[in-house]
């Protein structure tokens, strides 16, 4: 069925390394995707989007890559912090459903080890 | 920097009981959301909701769900009669456009 999901359950990574999260995607339609951060016991946090037009998208030490080819996103941290520690959800809009409902993915959680 | 805020923090009630939970939406949005997320799993969609009115419900989102904008500053959520797989976290969202949405707090439901 179609569906969001991501590769990797949990990701280590060494403080001031670079992360990389990846997302697949099976609804080649898709045309908008979100990056969410959730620290434990907090609702998701607003990371960068991007649409189905545009193959990189950069904010503020972070950068997602869609390839449409292969119905992949990434999201990329460069200098990982330990405030980066958290569970990193994709989501897309579908354009089959109606303006603003998201399906999540299910999540990779990030630590940050010293 | 504007947020969500959403009331209670916690709630704990009996099975059979109503809840209602509470949001307040960032102010100049105009789109609303309602997720809920059972522990250790991912967020799903329950609602959407736009000019008054609902514009998608989830098949999560029964007859025993219902949404309401009383004011023009709070958005909740009822649940009539709270079942034991109702417990999870609930979380509003808004948006300015139908797109990027701002999620709340969440409120923690334990339906004993």
């Amino acid at each position: 069925g179609e569906s969001v999901g991501l590769h990797l359950p949990t990701l280590s990574v060494q403080e001031g390394d670079n992360s990389i999260i990846n997302c697949a995607y099976s609804n080649s339609a898709s045309d908008y995707f979100i990056w969410y951060k959730q620290e434990s016991g907090k609702g998701p946090q607003f990371i960068i989007d991007i649409r189905s037009n545009m193959d990189k998208r950069q904010g503020q030490r972070v950068t997602v890559l869609l390839n449409k080819t292969v119905k992949h996103l990434s999201l990329q941290i460069a200098a990982t912090q330990p405030g980066d520690s958290a569970v990193y959800f994709c989501a897309e809009n579908r354009p089959t459903d109606s303006w603003g409902k998201l399906q999540f993915g299910a999540g990779t959680q990030v630590v940050v080890t010293p | 920097e504007p947020e969500v805020t959403q009331t209670p923090s916690h709630q704990v009630t009996q099975m059979g009981q109503e809840v209602i939970l509470r949001c307040v939406p960032i102010s100049n949005h105009l789109y609303f959301y309602w997720y809920r997320q059972i522990l250790g799993q991912k967020v799903e969609f329950l609602v959407s909701f736009y000019n008054n009115e609902i514009s998608e419900k989830s098949e999560i989102f029964d007859d025993q769900f219902s949404v309401e904008r009383p004011d023009g500053s709070n958005f909740t959520l009822k649940i009539r009669s709270t079942k034991l797989e109702d417990s999870a976290m609930y979380f509003c969202a808004s948006g300015g456009g139908p797109e990027t949405q701002y999620f709340g707090p969440g409120t923690r439901l334990l339906v004993l």
